[in-house]
């Protein structure tokens, strides 16, 4: 099972809500990402954790806050965003974070902030 | 510093024709590379990867691609070109000296197929 999962597929918030993205895998792997995709441009790296420790930041504004609770879980906290925080935001995960270790992503939340 | 560079932002194909998306690298060592496809509104599926084993790579649903380390390029080729494949493709290195996961993307390349 080579599956990604997160939830919910799209979401629409205020600039005053709180709201997590959740993503989830069982392959076992014990690297997990966060990225922003906007329209027509490529991913953009946000967050990595590794064996449940957060290990790079990409000096992404606080109002965006990582969890990570588990080897199978991952969160993403939303708190005050703005209008340009809309975009697809994509889980990945690896089985480590060597050079040779692909990243399997899940199928995004579509974020819209209003 | 590691760079790619996808030559094409846009390559339209006939049904059944050959497909060639471009991709150079710019590494001063041998680098890790990947093809991701992005159908709209989906996340990134792996179509293949080149990790210093074979040079020529194959994927999965026919692609495949040539490492070619003297002119620094990773083309992704499909003898036959089906309407599923409209997509986007990302051509993806990590550097030698890895930096904790982090992927080099290229811009992309939207693949559109004509019936």
């Amino acid at each position: 099972d080579t599956e990604v999962t997160q939830t919910p597929k799209h979401l629409v918030m205020g600039m005053t809500n709180k709201k997590s993205l959740k993503c989830e895998q069982h392959m076992g792997h014990r690297a997990m990402y966060w990225y922003k995709q906007k329209a027509k441009k490529p991913p953009e790296l946000m967050f990595v954790y590794s064996y449940e420790k957060l290990s790079i930041n990409e000096s992404v504004p606080s109002r965006f806050s990582p969890e990570c609770p588990n080897s199978s879980l991952l969160n993403l906290h939303l708190h005050a965003l703005q209008p340009e925080d809309s975009a697809l935001y994509l889980c990945a995960s690896s089985q480590g974070r060597d050079r040779v270790n692909e990243q399997y992503f899940g199928p995004g939340t579509r974020l819209t902030v209003t | 510093a590691q760079s790619v560079t996808q030559l094409d932002s846009h390559v339209s194909v006939s049904e059944g024709t050959p497909v060639l998306l471009r991709c150079n690298y710019s590494s001063s060592y041998s680098p890790s590379l990947f093809w991701y496809v992005q159908h709209p509104n989906k996340g990134l599926q792996l179509l293949l990867k080149y990790t210093s084993a074979a040079t020529l790579v194959k994927g999965i649903n026919g692609f495949e691609a040539e490492f070619k380390k003297s002119e620094t390029s990773f083309h992704l080729t499909k003898p036959s070109a089906h309407m599923s494949d409209a997509a986007e493709y990302f051509c993806v290195v990590t550097p030698f000296y890895n930096q904790g996961g982090k992927l080099i993307f290229g811009q992309g390349t939207e693949l559109s197929v004509k019936p």
